[in-house]
C-alpha cells in the first residue's frame, strides 16, 4: 500500500522567511513524487514533480529514499505563496493512481 | 489550453435525493478520477475509470456509483444523497505518467 504524509495542517510565516512544507511517504517501490497547489477560488494543479527536477516559483524539492521524503522549500516566502499544499506519490511501473497526502495550508503575513 | 471541466460550481440537494456531478476532459486521457476533499482529510479517491465502461472502487465508494460511456465523461452518482456527503468533489484525469489534471470542483450541499 501507498501512503503519504504531510505532518501539519497549518504552516504560517512572514514573507521573506524560509519555508519548508514536510511530506514523507510509504511505498515498497520506486514512487514518482508531485507537490499539487491550490490557490484560493482556484482548481489544484501541479506545482512541481520530482523527476523534472525544476524550481518553480522558487520553490524546490528533493527526493530523499533513504529517508523516504519529499519536501517542499522555497527560502524566502511570499505573500502570493499563500495556499493549500498537497504532496502526492504515484507507483511506477503500472499504478496510475495519485495518492495525496492530506495537505498543509501555508499563510504568508506581510 | 488543456481542460476538466466540471458540469457544476455549487449544488444544493436534499437528503435522499439521486445527485449527478458531470466531468467532460477535452484531452483524450484514459484515466479518470473522481476525489472528495475535505479539510483535514485532504483528497480522498471515490471511484476511478482507466477506459471506457470500465471503473474500480477506491478507498471511500459508499453511497456512490459511476458511468463511463464515453471516453471523456465520467460521471459521479449519489444514489441517495445524505448529510454526510456534503463536501467538495473534484474530477482529474490522466494519462498513464502524467501529472493530473483538475477540475475547478463542485461544492455540494445536502440539506
Amino acid at each position: 500500500a501507498q501512503r503519504v504524509t504531510q505532518p501539519e495542517k497549518l504552516l504560517s510565516v512572514f514573507k521573506g522567511a524560509p519555508v519548508e512544507l514536510k511530506c514523507n511517504y510509504s511505498y515498497s517501490g520506486s514512487p514518482e513524487l508531485f507537490w499539487y497547489v491550490q490557490y484560493s477560488r482556484q482548481r489544484l494543479q501541479l506545482l512541481l514533480r520530482h523527476i523534472s527536477r525544476e524550481s518553480i516559483k522558487g520553490f524546490t524539492a528533493d527526493l530523499n529514499k533513504g529517508e523516504t521524503s519529499f519536501h517542499l522549500k522555497k527560502p524566502f516566502a511570499q505573500e502570493e505563496d499563500s495556499a493549500m499544499y498537497y504532496c502526492a506519490l504515484r507507483a511506477t511501473g503500472g499504478s496510475y493512481i495519485p495518492t495525496f497526502g492530506r495537505g498543509t495550508s501555508l499563510i504568508v503575513h506581510p | 489550453d488543456v481542460k476538466v471541466t466540471q458540469s457544476s460550481r455549487y449544488l444544493v440537494k436534499r437528503t435522499g435525493e439521486k445527485v449527478f456531478l458531470e466531468c467532460v476532459q477535452d484531452m483524450d486521457h484514459e484515466n479518470m478520477f473522481w476525489y472528495r476533499q475535505d479539510p483535514g482529510l485532504g483528497l480522498r479517491l471515490i471511484y476511478f475509470s482507466y477506459d471506457v465502461k470500465m471503473k474500480e472502487k477506491g478507498d471511500i465508494p459508499e453511497g456512490y456509483s459511476v458511468s463511463r460511456e464515453k471516453k471523456e465523461r465520467f460521471s459521479l452518482i449519489l444514489e441517495s444523497a445524505s448529510t454526510n456527503q456534503t463536501s467538495m468533489y473534484l474530477c482529474a484525469s490522466t494519462r498513464s505518467y502524467t501529472e493530473a489534471f483538475f477540475g475547478q470542483g463542485t461544492r455540494l450541499t445536502v440539506v
